[in-house]
């Protein structure tokens, strides 16, 4: 499973776009990119995912260059309630070893007034 | 409602004893994952199983066990308890091995928290 480094914690205010970005140097062939977003004391929540370029949904965009060694999650017009612990994962099922879908440390993203 | 159950939502019991936390997985989903979540820390990958299989481990104490059963609902027992085994307790599920090769979407369920005083 390919290993991500993202930032610890990230600050912005209501109406503002958030982007966090993940590394992943080692990103194999088959793996996708997949973000969850963790409010306290809750499961994570997954947000989106991708292989290569661009994938939006209602919540997010998901931008990954062609190297595909990082990837960013773009929140729009953030709010309060998108105060979250953001994790970004890397990899693919595989059937041989099973999946361990390790999570990082994640980021902490603090939306104030 | 993700559509995984975790039960129970909360427990509270004393260092040395033995608790089993339950998890029914979203409907259609062959696979069972759990995680352990202590304060202010990530998640950190504890078993998976597939359609009743052990398929992954992660940093799982000897102390800790799993299993799934034929019905798809998975059990992680914890003994001999530690004060640091407090911890919300995750379950996830996903559709399984196979399946649209190199999706990983994980369900999860609202967790279930251990206090262990």
């Amino acid at each position: 499973l390919a290993k991500t480094t993202q930032p610890i914690s990230m600050d912005s205010y209501e109406g503002q776009e958030v982007n966090i970005t993940c590394s992943h140097n080692n990103i194999a062939t088959n793996d996708y990119i997949t973000w969850y977003q963790q409010f306290p004391s809750q499961g994570p929540r997954f947000i989106i995912q991708g292989y290569k370029t661009k994938v939006t949904n209602e919540v997010a965009s998901l931008f990954i260059p062609a190297d595909r060694k990082s990837s960013t999650l773009s929140l729009p017009r953030v709010s309060l309630s998108d105060t979250a612990v953001y994790y970004c994962l890397v990899g693919a099922i595989n059937e041989a070893a099973g999946n361990k879908l390790t999570f990082g440390g994640g980021t902490r993203v603090l939306v104030k007034p | 409602d993700s559509g995984v159950t975790q039960t129970p939502k909360h427990l509270i019991t004393a260092t040395g004893q033995r608790v089993t936390l339950r998890c029914s997985p979203r409907s259609g989903d062959l696979s069972v994952y759990w995680y352990q979540q202590s304060l202010d820390q990530g998640l950190q990958f504890l078993i998976q199983y597939y359609n009743g299989e052990e398929r992954a481990k992660g940093n799982i104490l000897e102390r800790f066990s799993a299993q799934q059963f034929p019905d798809l609902h998975s059990e992680l027992n914890l003994s001999s308890l530690e004060l640091g085994d407090s911890a919300l307790y995750f379950c996830a599920s996903s559709v399984g091995l196979g399946v649209m090769s190199g999706a990983n979407v994980l369900t999860f369920g609202a967790g279930s928290r251990l206090t262990v005083l």
